[in-house]
């Protein structure tokens, strides 16, 4: 079974609208973690937003929030205010169990992602 | 600028050759990574080494073989590769004890693509 699913390959947005990329997870660790990267064509994986499983606030960083639901188990990235550098492959990652108990390394599953594009 | 330098940008090898990916970071991380992603796939893990020691292999075949020479330095030797292994070949780094509201958040480089003809 995939431990990350993205169900939308493609999505398109216009400028300066919000855009909400979905992803779901599978787990049965109460602990874990769940984050979202962003790859442009030039191929680097930038880290956009962290949410931890025990977090009872919904992480944001700058335009980015992220649409926390434990119950549905979905991790949702919010995009508001959508600008053209923001065409690009989207992926939700999941890290399961305590990061301490795996060293401090941070072992990811990647979804399939999502390729979005913004419309001037 | 990224945070993490891959060298070569772009390879291209012979199934007979021996080639080397090399990964660089200055961010003071104790673990490295070595991801394969294919084209229009996710990332998949290779390898992870946490204070110069490997700690992770995702069961790669032996004709990948990563090394670590220092905490800021991490190689991927490559030799006797098959053409399904053309791939981009992903690096990064996290810190191991600054743990970020319970993540250790790594930093990627921009990769280095690799083609086996």
């Amino acid at each position: 079974a995939q431990k990350i699913t993205q169900t939308q390959p493609g999505m398109f947005v216009q400028e300066k609208e919000a855009v909400t990329l979905d992803c779901t997870y599978d787990t049965s660790d109460q602990s874990y973690g769940l984050f979202w990267y962003k790859q442009p064509s030039s191929g680097e994986m930038i880290f956009l937003i962290y949410q931890g499983s025990y977090d009872e606030q919904n992480a944001t960083e700058g335009r980015y929030s992220l649409n926390f639901q434990k119950a549905r188990k979905s991790a949702n990235l919010v995009i508001s205010a959508s600008q053209l550098g923001d065409s690009a492959m989207y992926f939700c990652a999941m890290r399961e169990g305590r990061v301490r108990a795996q060293g401090g390394s941070e072992k990811l599953v990647f979804g399939k992602g999502t390729k979005l594009t913004v419309n001037p | 600028d990224t945070e993490v330098t891959q060298t070569p940008k772009h390879l291209v090898m012979g199934m007979t050759n021996k080639k080397s990916l090399k990964c660089e970071q200055h961010m003071g991380h104790r673990a490295m990574y070595w991801y394969k992603q294919k084209a229009k796939k996710p990332p998949e893990l290779m390898f992870v080494y946490s204070y110069e020691k490997l700690s992770i292999n995702e069961s790669v075949p032996s004709r990948f073989s990563p090394e670590c020479p220092n905490s800021s330095l991490l190689n991927l030797h490559l030799h006797a590769l098959q053409p399904e292994d053309s791939a981009l070949y992903l690096c990064a780094s996290s810190p191991l004890d600054r743990v970020l509201r319970g993540a250790n958040v790594l930093t990627f480089g921009a990769g280095s693509r690799l083609t086996v003809l």
